[in-house]
């Protein structure tokens, strides 16, 4: 079946630090791929997405590219900031058949960014 | 343009009790889905519609009901709430098909079951 790993946290950081948050993923076919954040008491909202290898998907200064030889996804900032500070989610959507409309969620990994 | 409304915000109920979790969407999508979030476990598929009238079950379907009589309107119900079913749940919805692929969230609704 389809499954999402990602690291586990949580993840703290200085403001302008460098993040790196890694996923991997297993799935049938050629899934797309997204990172999904959730600020405190909110629901999750779309962050970045990717439907193709060697995509990159870009967001608030977030990045993400689909290594499909590596079957990864990891998000990377260069400098983050205490608004930062959030749950993210990785997730992919898988393209064949009665899965077509479900996505699978990783575990999500919390990230505090301290000033 | 409300987006995702869940209501309630916060709900306690007792073990055996019933209730329905309440989500509604103005943006005509035809699908919609219920997540549940719990620690360590990220999100769980419940149940999903792709359309009024069609639903199907999700990764943990059961003790849940839904149903799905127009496009706006998509609730869960807990038909005997049990300790287990204490959660976080939301509600999401999302165009059919396309190159649209973003889910849209409700802010979602914290669930204790004592």
């Amino acid at each position: 079946g389809n499954s999402v790993t990602q690291m586990e946290g949580p993840v703290t950081l200085s403001e302008e630090a460098f993040l790196t948050i890694n996923c991997t993923y297993t799935a049938t076919g050629y899934p797309s791929l997204f990172w999904y954040v959730q600020y405190p008491g909110e629901g999750l909202q779309l962050l970045l997405k990717a439907t193709k290898a060697d995509d990159k998907g870009s967001n608030k200064g977030f990045e993400a590219t689909y290594r499909k030889e590596t079957t990864s996804f990891h998000l990377e900032k260069g400098s983050v900031q205490v608004s930062d500070s959030a749950v993210y989610f990785c997730a992919l959507r898988a393209r064949s058949g009665g899965s077509n409309y479900k996505l699978t969620f990783g575990k999500g990994t919390l990230l505090t960014v301290n000033p | 343009n409300a987006g995702v409304t869940q209501t309630p915000k916060f709900q306690v109920l007792k073990t055996g009790q019933s209730m329905t979790l309440q989500c509604a969407q103005d943006m005509n999508h035809e699908y919609m889905s219920w997540y549940r979030q719990d620690p360590g476990m990220g999100l769980r598929l419940i149940h999903y519609s792709v359309g009024a009238g069609i639903t199907d079950q999700g990764e943990v379907p059961n003790g849940y009901n839904v149903s799905r009589s127009t496009t706006e309107d998509f609730p869960l119900r807990l038909l005997s709430a049990a300790p287990s079913q204490t959660s976080v749940y939301f509600c999401a919805s999302r165009d059919r098909g396309g190159s649209n692929e973003k889910l849209f969230f409700g802010s979602g609704t914290q669930l204790s079951v004592l």
